[in-house]
């Protein structure tokens, strides 16, 4: 089956400690998203990659880190910096840039 | 600067109406406007996407129009079902740099 998976489904992170989202696509898709999902709001893009080893930051990339070394491999690295980073946390991918994006189902990540 | 508007936040109808969601955007310089649909805790899943020359797109009993000029974007559901419960969100990829640009999302309870 062709799709997303990020992993884990629930994360907690202590105070000070860095933490990193996983997403793996098997859609031969070049381009991979990360975005940040609040409670009455809309998602915010945190980072995207239109290709391997390229990545550029969204509206909302302080905080946050990522690293593109595999087409099907785009993690999410939310480090100490970031203050509130209570949230659901969102993988997409799409053929190319501008294209339809597929989503992951999500992992939501909560502080101890 | 694009902003994106979804009135009412949250939609509680009988089975079987026929209904209609909006989506308002402050900018009309958009590429395209796609709808998604969201179950709780998941991710997102694409319905339909109207691009910036088109009027209206269907899909099943679904139907979405686009009025640039006005900014603003309706999605029709005809004969409603408790499976369509869920929280619909609308996205404008903006001219400029392509990116989505989201609303806060409708949530959607259909009554049996």
């Amino acid at each position: 089956d062709g799709g997303i998976t990020q992993s884990p489904k629930y994360l907690f992170r202590k105070e000070g400690q860095n933490v990193t989202l996983s997403c793996e696509q098997n859609l031969n898709h070049d381009a991979m998203y990360w975005y940040r999902q609040d409670p009455g709001q809309g998602l915010r893009l945190i980072y995207y990659s239109q290709i391997v080893n390229d990545f550029q930051k969204g509206d909302i990339a302080e905080g946050y880190s990522v690293s593109r070394e595999k087409k099907e491999s785009f993690p999410l690295t939310v480090t100490s910096a970031q203050k509130n980073p209570t949230a659901f946390y969102l993988c997409a991918s799409s053929p190319d840039f501008q294209e339809t994006q597929y989503f992951g189902p999500g992992t939501r990540l909560l502080v101890l | 600067k694009q902003e994106v508007t979804q009135i009412p936040a949250a939609l509680s109808v009988p089975e079987g109406e026929n209904l209609v969601l909006n989506c308002s955007f402050t900018d009309s310089a958009i590429y395209n406007l796609q709808w998604f649909r969201q179950d709780p805790g998941k991710g997102l899943t694409s319905l339909l996407l109207i691009q910036s020359s088109q009027r209206e797109q269907t899909s099943g009993r679904l139907n979405a129009s686009l009025d640039k000029s006005s900014g603003r974007s309706t999605l029709y559901i005809a004969a409603s079902q408790p499976g369509d419960s869920a929280t619909y969100l609308c996205a404008v990829e903006v001219d400029s740099n392509y990116q989505l640009i989201w609303g806060a999302g409708t949530k959607l309870i259909i009554k049996p």
